[in-house]
């Protein structure tokens, strides 16, 4: 079965410091990944997506991708008391007759204190 | 958020009621998805249509029926519910069914008693 692990925290960080959230994947034949942001009692909102090795910078916001350890990580910086949330990592599937859809991890939950 | 909407975005419901959800989308995307989110368990994509036609059904009870009239409009039909399925329903929409970016509504709370 094809899985998507996170660490699900919490993961708290003071104001203005880095936020790393990490995610790894089982499907070595995935090609899209992304994050979203899931705030309490509400729905996932894309944050960003990447396709290439490498980073890719958003504002605040850094994906980053390595498909040989299969792991894709994102960075948030200046980190601030509204980026409270869960962050959910997905990885799309390429087998199949599902190819193309998403598996989400579990989330990790990220909290910022003032 | 707007872009794609959902009602209710609250309901309960008894075992042996019949409740639809809807789903609407104003982005002109092609595919539409049905996931289920429960507390402490990741997202669980239930259905799929691409152009109208269902393309995935991951094994989901035959007691939860979807229904895709056009491209835009997604429903899905419940009927003798059990307490377990008592979770928050989200659709989705991209612009194909594939690697395209996927856009959620605010998703309807269910709760069977």
């Amino acid at each position: 079965q094809k899985e998507v692990e996170q660490n699900s925290g919490p993961l708290s960080v003071p104001e203005g410091a880095i936020a790393s959230l990490n995610c790894t994947y089982s499907d070595r034949g995935s090609q899209s990944f992304f994050w979203y942001r899931q705030y309490s009692g509400k729905s996932p909102e894309l944050i960003m997506f990447i396709y290439s090795n490498g980073d890719k910078e958003d504002g605040r916001f850094t994906a980053q991708l390595n498909k040989a350890s299969q792991y894709v990580s994102l960075l948030i910086r200046d980190s601030q008391p509204s980026d409270s949330a869960t962050y959910l990592c997905a990885v799309s599937v390429n087998y199949g007759g599902s190819q193309g859809n998403l598996i989400f991890g579990k989330g990790t939950k990220l909290s910022v204190k003032p | 958020e707007t872009g794609v909407t959902q009602t209710p975005r609250h309901l309960v419901m008894g075992m042996t009621n019949k409740k639809s959800l809807k789903c609407e989308q104003h982005l002109g995307h092609n595919a539409m998805y049905w996931y289920k989110q429960s507390a402490k368990k990741p997202l669980e994509l239930m259905f799929v249509y691409n152009f109208k036609e269902q393309t995935e059904n991951n094994s989901v009870p035959s007691r939860f029926s979807p229904e895709c009239p056009n491209s835009s409009h997604l429903f899905l039909h419940l009927h003798t519910l059990q307490p377990e399925d008592s979770a928050l329903y989200l659709c989705a929409s991209s612009q194909d069914q594939g690697t395209d970016t996927q856009y959620f509504g605010p998703g309807t709370r269910l709760t069977v008693l």
